[in-house]
């Protein structure tokens, strides 16, 4: 068990620039967050997936933002147009089960938009 | 819709103090509550949680009790390490929340030896 993986852990861009995001969930986890952390706050949920089917999404996910989770496994959060005020930390969370079941956290990906 | 608040930090303390970081809830139902911890530099960790009314959670020496009749998931330890300097985040998975954890903003821990 190696644990979330996140690729890259660091990402400067340019506004207007699509970046795109990896996350390796545990391997038997079939349940797979994505959160937002910006400075001095805690994080927000984005978005989640069970198995390859993304089955909620927050208010926070524009339509600039997309979520994919092919064959249930690895997912990727891509952002096209990036702005500003996307600088945050992009965090990936897996968990085995149900809704009370523990999300284990991977390292994040700093995202900075210049 | 459900929130957690907790204590706004930072929080400064000497090596062996005791201490506490209050953390209060709003959800329907009957909510799992948790505590995750950041070190510096390390994503985070699932410190302790707590399913229902009146289950204690533990680890490491923290502590913290499911209050439903207080809406309260405190975090207590009776002596601190400098190792213990770290953001901790109080948090709920809710049934309005769906399976995703709601997140207080965090407080921040610093130990002094």
């Amino acid at each position: 068990d190696t644990g979330v993986s996140q690729n890259p852990r660091h990402k400067i861009t340019k506004r207007g620039q699509n970046v795109t995001f990896r996350c390796d969930p545990i391997s038997e986890h079939n349940r797979l967050y994505w959160y937002r952390q910006t400075l001095g706050q805690g994080p927000e949920f984005l978005t989640y997936f069970q198995n390859e089917a993304q089955l909620e999404k927050s208010r926070l996910l524009s339509d600039r933002f997309s979520a994919e989770r092919p064959k249930g496994s690895f997912s990727t959060l891509e952002i096209q147009r990036t702005e500003q005020g996307d600088s945050a930390m992009y965090l990936c969370a897996s968990s085995l089960g149900p809704r009370t079941d523990t999300q284990y956290f991977g390292p994040g990906t700093r995202l900075t938009v210049l | 819709g459900d929130s957690v608040t907790q204590m706004e930090g930072p929080v400064t303390l000497s090596e062996e103090a005791f201490l506490t970081i209050n953390c209060t809830y709003t959800a329907t139902g009957y909510p799992s509550l948790f505590w995750y911890v950041q070190y510096p530099g390390e994503g985070l960790q699932l410190l302790l949680k707590a399913t229902k009314a009146d289950d204690k959670g533990s680890n490491k020496g923290f502590e913290a009790t499911y209050r439903k009749e207080t809406t309260s998931f405190h975090l207590e330890k009776g002596s601190v390490q400098v190792s213990d300097s770290a953001v901790y985040f109080c948090a709920l998975s809710g049934r309005q929340a769906g399976t995703a954890l709601i997140f207080g903003k965090g407080t921040t821990l610093s130990v002094s030896s």
